[in-house]
């Protein structure tokens, strides 16, 4: 079965500053990866995918992701935060027919 | 609009009793699932179903049970086995050929 691991369980950022999360997954052949934020109080909804094709893939509100198929990564950046990235981020992989999902990383940031 | 609709949202319950959370969907999704949510362990998956009148268990079935008799419903019962119920639980939905999930907003549960 896949496996996720997300490597920061918190990370606190002052707004500006640049924001990498990582994550990697078990075992290759295809994959689909997955981002997914949970504002606080808000549903748990889908920040960005990668399904095939350009590695680099840019999601919502500045949010973009790596695929290194070599490293079984796909790490999540943001060049610049605000104090509205403030939520929780999971990564996810399909596994046969449910989606497996990372520990969760909480990133606060400071105004 | 189409979604996801758990209820209750907040959920008191005693020791030893067993209780039920609602999950509807109107997005005509085949597939449906259940995840409970602690912090720092991420999403666990309880039970899924890819289709009415089929449920598989998850990697956290314990104490809990599940039916799919129509395709928008899913409803979960934590029942009094289930020996940490205290959580956050998610619902979320799959159209067929994609792998993206669609999730309402969760049911807090405690256990008093």
């Amino acid at each position: 079965a896949q496996s996720v691991s997300q490597h920061n369980h918190h990370v606190i950022l002052s707004e500006a500053a640049s924001l990498e999360l990582g994550c990697n997954y078990s075992y290759g052949g295809t994959v689909n990866l997955f981002w997914y934020v949970q504002y606080p109080g808000q549903h748990l909804q889908l920040l960005l995918k990668y399904f095939s094709g350009d590695p680099l893939v840019k999601g919502i509100k500045g949010f973009e992701a790596e695929f290194i198929k070599s490293k079984f990564s796909f790490n999540l950046r943001k060049p610049s935060v605000q104090w509205s990235d403030t939520a929780e981020y999971f990564c996810a992989v399909p596994d046969d027919y449910k989606l497996s999902f990372g520990a969760g990383t909480t990133v606060t940031v400071r105004a | 609009d189409g979604g996801i609709t758990q209820s209750p949202k907040y959920l008191f319950r005693k020791e030893g009793q067993n209780v039920t959370l609602s999950c509807e969907q109107n997005l005509n999704h085949d597939a449906m699932y259940w995840y409970r949510q602690d912090p720092g362990q991420g999403l666990r998956l309880i039970y899924y179903s890819q289709i009415v009148n089929d449920f598989q268990k998850g990697d956290i079935a314990e104490g809990y049970s599940v039916s799919r008799e129509k395709k928008e419903s899913f409803p979960l019962t934590v029942t009094s086995a289930q020996k940490n119920p205290t959580a956050f639980y998610l619902c979320a939905s799959r159209g067929s050929g994609a792998n993206v999930l669609t999730f309402g907003a969760g049911s807090r549960l405690t256990v008093l």
